[in-house]
């Protein structure tokens, strides 16, 4: 089974300032992970994800993520943020091997983008 | 192109009164298909899962029920909605390494 832990539930920031969105996982097996945003009232849309390969992933929007094993994390980063990206972003992890494809979900991070 | 389809929108129900919420994939064939619900705060958590017709696996005992009558149709019922029953509803399928693609959700509350 995995788990996924993100750090902080709301995470304000000024425009056009940087962000970090923590995200670490726990699992006894090889894994896919997997950043989502959702905007209010509406579903989740996958802003990037880690198969294989580079340790660092671009995604949707100007951000990216970098998969560190040694420490089981995947952070989410954008170096300029604008009021737009205001929503709540979702980390998730699923085995990279079964037929199911569960992906289990953080708690999620708002992101509050202040002018 | 995949698409899906998630109705209603928003739903306000008595406690007590049967539920139906429907789900429709395009453009695939033989999805996984998912059941999630979203309460404040308290993430997504995912409700039930079908790999192929008439096959549904429950992640937690609850009110609710899931039947895929067809390959691209995902259906989650309830005979008796409870209170606790409120929540975001999303529905989403996946093939593979693609990931989910959710639908738009359905804002149910039971009053």
């Amino acid at each position: 089974a995995q788990s996924v832990t993100q750090l902080d539930s709301q995470v304000p920031v000024f425009e056009e300032a940087p962000v970090e969105l923590r995200c670490n996982y726990s699992s006894s097996v090889s894994v896919y992970l997997f950043w989502y945003v959702q905007y209010p009232n509406q579903g989740l849309q996958l802003l990037l994800k880690y198969l294989s390969g580079s340790t660092l992933v671009k995604g949707i929007n100007g951000f990216e993520a970098e998969f560190n094993k040694s420490q089981t994390s995947f952070h989410l980063r954008k170096p300029s943020v604008h009021i737009s990206d205001t929503a709540e972003y979702f980390c998730a992890v699923r085995s990279s091997g079964g037929s199911n494809y569960k992906l289990t979900f953080g708690k999620g991070t708002l992101l509050t983008v202040n002018p | 192109s995949q698409t899906i389809h998630q109705w209603p929108a928003t739903l306000v129900q008595p406690v007590g009164s049967p539920l139906s919420l429907e789900c429709t994939v395009e453009g695939t064939s033989n999805p996984n298909l998912y059941w999630y619900r979203q309460a404040a705060g308290r993430g997504l958590q995912l409700l039930f899962y079908s790999v192929g017709i008439g096959q549904i696996s429950s992640e937690v005992p609850q009110n609710l029920s899931a039947s895929r009558p067809q390959d691209r149709q995902f259906i989650l019922s309830s005979k008796k909605l409870l209170l606790s029953d409120s929540g975001f509803y999303l529905c989403a399928w996946s093939l593979s390494l693609i990931g989910y693609t959710f639908g738009s959700g359905t804002r149910l509350t039971v009053v």
